[in-house]
């Protein structure tokens, strides 16, 4: 079965630090991989996503990840933090031959931000 | 924000009983994703609707079903309530024909089985 890890289920950074969060997954085939972020009280969205093409992706708020095939990994990266970046983050994926949309979360890490 | 809404907000129901959870879709999308959030935990894929019918679905009971309108809006049923159904259940749309499978997500509903 499908499986998405992340490593780190709850980090704490001081503002101005670095972030790397952690995702692999466990699928043989072609998958679409996202990252999404829940902030307190507010809706799942969407931070970026890669589904082909160059494998360093950038997305909103400055936030970027790289898939790596071979290590099965989509990593999340920002180099500078904010006290605004604490939320919940999930790494997914989408298997591409179910014929549906079915995403696949990790557990989520909890980013907590000091200023 | 997106354009996802969801209803109601909270729910607290007993054991046994049967609820309905509503969701509608972002304008111009036609497929609706049903997803239970855990407490410290992923969201876990229920089922999808596509053109009313389910045309995916997830390790979850038959005493989970859904239903689509002809106007994209979506209803989750859970019958025979278990404790452990207490959970946040989100609703997500999109463009099936989206290459990226972009889904936008509701606010959820919060279900608590006494």
């Amino acid at each position: 079965a499908q499986s998405v890890s992340q490593h780190n289920h709850h980090v704490i950074l001081s503002e101005a630090a670095s972030l790397e969060l952690g995702c692999n997954y466990s699928y043989g085939g072609t998958v679409n991989l996202f990252w999404y972020v829940q902030y307190p009280g507010q809706h799942l969205q969407l931070l970026l996503k890669y589904f082909s093409g160059d494998p360093l992706v950038k997305g909103i708020k400055g936030f970027e990840a790289e898939f790596i095939k071979s290590k099965f990994s989509f990593n999340l990266r920002k180099p500078s933090v904010q006290w605004s970046d604490t939320a919940e983050y999930f790494c997914a994926v989408t298997p591409l031959n179910t014929g549906f949309q079915k995403l696949v979360f990790g557990t989520g890490t909890r980013l907590l931000v000091s200023p | 924000e997106t354009g996802v809404t969801q209803s109601p907000t909270h729910l607290i129901k007993t054991r046994g009983q049967q609820v309905t959870l509503r969701c509608s879709s972002q304008s111009g999308h036609n497929t609706v994703s049903w997803y239970q959030q855990a407490l410290g935990q992923g969201p876990q894929f229920i089922f999808q609707y596509y053109r009313e019918e389910e045309n995916g679905r997830g390790n979850f009971p038959p005493r989970f079903s859904g239903l689509q309108f002809p106007n994209y809006s979506s209803e989750l049923n859970v019958n025979a309530l278990e404790l452990d159904d207490s959970a946040l259940y989100l609703c997500a749309s999109s463009r099936l024909a989206d290459i990226a499978n972009e889904q936008y997500f509701g606010p959820g509903t919060r279900l608590t089985v006494t």
